[in-house]
């Protein structure tokens, strides 16, 4: 069936570290993912997106890297900073659907 | 430009009450949204409105939910009566086609609904 998990539901790193947020989906129809950021108290921000056709993708201090084989996905984020603590989902759309299905999230804490 | 705008933001009620949450899209975005949210997991879509019309309604609860798009922009989603299990943020959520099929959405700051 339709499912998105996340590996860990939280990871704490330094101010400057990089991060990587891993995300594993089940539905190899699944042709387009999405990153999201949720702070307390807001809705999700779209933070970067990728097609199956694609196996990276570069934004400013995020990459997206996409493995169909073992349908794996991860967020990297470069020198993390404190307003980067947040909680991530990632998100994925079957082909020719609208509608997302969203993982459980990994609470991401930047320590100073 | 506007985002997406909720109200209201924060709902107490008693088991068995009703409620009612108001969602205004971006202006021109054809579809909209409901999501629920329960403390510690992603969005669930509940409904899709295209217009004033509903393309995706299959997780909604429709024995105590219900949600409407009469004019085709401002929307309104229902509970009645509520359980406990309803206690969730409550995230609207207007798109807008910017490529190929793929269409970009736009999340509201949600509603945080708890039933006691």
């Amino acid at each position: 069936g339709e499912s998105v998990g996340l590996h860990l539901p939280t990871l704490s790193v330094q101010e400057g570290d990089n991060s990587i947020i891993n995300c594993a989906y089940s539905n190899s129809a699944s042709d387009y993912f999405i990153w999201y950021k949720q702070e307390s108290g807001k809705g999700p921000q779209f933070i970067i997106d990728i097609r199956s056709n694609m196996d990276k993708r570069q934004g400013q201090r995020v990459t997206v890297l996409l493995n169909k084989t073992v349908k794996h996905l991860s967020l990297q984020i470069a020198a993390t900073q404190p307003g980067d603590s947040a909680v991530y989902f990632c998100a994925e759309r079957k082909g020719g659907s609208e509608k997302l299905v969203f993982g459980k999230g990994t609470k991401l804490t930047v320590n100073p | 430009e506007a985002g997406v705008a909720q109200s209201p933001r924060y709902k107490i009620i008693e088991k068995r009450q009703s409620v009612a949450f108001w969602c205004n899209p971006i202006s021109g975005h054809a579809t909209l949204y409901w999501y629920q949210q329960i403390l510690g997991q992603g969005p669930k879509l509940l409904i899709q409105f295209q217009n004033n019309g509903v393309v995706d309604d299959s997780q909604l609860p429709k024995d105590r939910f219900s949600a409407e798009r009469l004019k085709g922009v401002d929307s309104t989603l229902k509970i009645q009566p509520a359980k406990l299990e309803d206690s969730a943020v409550y995230l609207c959520a207007s798109s807008l086609q910017i490529a190929g099929g793929i269409y970009e959405q736009y999340f509201g700051p949600g509603t945080r609904l708890t039933v006691t």
